[in-house]
């Protein structure tokens, strides 16, 4: 069964990079079609889709964030990143990563979540 | 992006009543070449991952009690919770998965009277 789990600081300053880490077990990020996923959640609870990572490593990002997102696979650690720049108050959320079924798919199974909070 | 509008809100119900919500999509999350609705829902409990529920609109993910159905077509759908449980007790999303960026609705939280 694939869990994953998100990893990173909890409290970043403004202006600054917010940086996190999903680990995966129990399959591997680099084989088959899954597509791996970053999403967060606000404080008014709307969920947002920020970007996935194919297998093979090609991400695709939501325009929203005006490219300050980045997002890699380190297969030999089975891990996947985001990494997200010059935050502001307005990335403080929830941060979920999870596995897509393709291009166009529900995401199942997501992480626990790790709460990011932007400080000024 | 597509819009998904939730409604409504917030709803109370007794045990063992009925939960009724709706999700509407800015435009039709239909795909002729497959016959598909493009629509997945989620209960997302506080502290816990968001738990899949319904895909494809109407098909119940393995392990999901029956008392969970998925309904509907186009720009409307409906996640209907039968005989509702204390356990129950969570926020619900539809999310359309037609096109990228993949989007959700603002969510609905069901109580128990």
């Amino acid at each position: 069964q694939v869990q994953l789990e998100e990893s990173g600081p909890g409290l970043v300053k403004s202006t600054q990079t917010l940086s996190l880490t999903c680990t995966v077990s129990g399959g591997s990020i680099s084989s088959g079609n899954y597509y791996w996923t970053w999403i967060r959640q606000t404080a008014a609870r709307r969920l947002e889709w920020l970007g996935r990572i194919s297998p093979s490593g090609s991400p695709t990002y939501n325009p929203s964030l005006n490219n300050r997102i980045t997002m890699s696979l380190d297969s030999s650690r089975n891990q996947f990143s985001l990494t997200l720049r010059s935050v502001t108050a307005a990335d403080s959320a929830f941060y979920f990563c999870a596995r897509a079924g393709g291009i166009l798919s529900w995401f199942d199974p997501w992480g626990q979540g790790t709460l990011v909070t932007v400080s000024s | 992006d597509i819009v998904m509008t939730q409604s409504p809100d917030s709803l109370t119900v007794s045990l063992g009543e009925r939960a009724t919500i709706n999700c509407e999509a800015s435009q039709s999350v239909f795909y002729n070449s497959n016959k598909k609705n493009y629509l997945a829902w989620f209960q997302h409990k506080p502290g816990q991952p968001p738990k899949l529920l319904i895909y494809w609109a109407s098909t119940r993910e393995s392990g999901v009690p029956d008392r969970f159905s998925g309904s509907g077509s186009g720009t409307d759908f409906t996640l209907t919770i039968d005989n509702v449980q204390a356990e129950d007790v969570a926020f619900y999303y539809c999310q359309q998965y037609y096109n990228t960026p993949p989007t959700f609705g603002q969510g609905t939280k069901v109580q128990i009277k």
